[in-house]
């Protein structure tokens, strides 16, 4: 069973440019997650979806983060413009259905830098 | 947001020692999942805990829910190499049934 897709890998871009990742889940899996992980630190959630329907987005930084999953499938990171706290590895993870007894599958990460 | 601590933030062993980590928090958490992170690479979930005083054990890894739910404890046998990597410890609270709040990390190193 293929693992959840993550892309790019790596990218650096300068601040206040703008930036996306994107994200494919394990084949059937209704939730999907956006972490974001700080050097040095555990993984905090952005935003959760359950299919295409934002089910959590409470420590997303709205006024410069959106994330989008049209068809309840893949989905998109983006940030615009991009400051350089936000430095760190973007993980996507996916889960068949919400809540603790789901487990949660995460994909490799992008990691970004913001110069 | 709900905190958790772990500790300690590192660890040195020699290949063969017994490993334990702890993760405390100030308030009450239904469930208690311990990840493992390698270099590159997402969590992987090891082991999950959904009941206070329960045990569980994966292989050599055991882990455990406190029996005040403000902490959890994993522990990991007969170290060999592939242990190295970083141990999360994570949880859903009650007041946030959908949010996975993760630890710190630890940094666990396995010297030959």
């Amino acid at each position: 069973e293929a693992g959840v897709a993550q892309s790019p890998r790596y990218k650096i871009i300068e601040k206040r440019q703008s930036v996306a990742f994107w994200c494919n889940p394990i084949s059937g899996h209704a939730t999907l997650y956006w972490y974001q992980q700080i050097l040095g630190q555990g993984p905090k959630l952005l935003i959760q979806f359950q299919n295409n329907g934002v089910v959590d987005d409470s420590q997303l930084p709205k006024d410069r983060f959106s994330a989008e999953r049209l068809k309840g499938v893949d989905s998109t990171l983006k940030i615009q413009p991009a400051k350089l706290e936000d430095s760190a590895v973007y993980l996507c993870a996916s889960s068949w259905g919400g809540g603790s007894y789901n487990e949660q599958f995460f994909g490799p990460g992008t990691r970004l830098t913001v110069l | 947001g709900q905190q958790l601590n772990q500790s300690p933030q590192s660890m040195f062993i020699q290949e063969g020692e017994d490993v334990s980590m702890n993760c405390t928090s100030s308030s009450i958490f239904n469930t208690w999942l311990w990840y493992k992170q390698d270099p590159g690479e997402g969590p992987v979930l090891l082991i999950a805990l959904y009941k206070a005083g329960e045990l569980t054990s994966n292989g050599r890894l055991t882990a455990q829910f406190g029996i005040t739910r403000k902490d959890s404890f994993l522990n990991i046998s007969a170290s060999i190499p592939s242990d190295v990597g970083i141990y999360f410890c994570a949880g859903y609270s009650p007041g946030s049934a959908r949010q996975l709040t993760f630890g710190s990390g630890t940094q666990l190193t396995v010297l030959p």
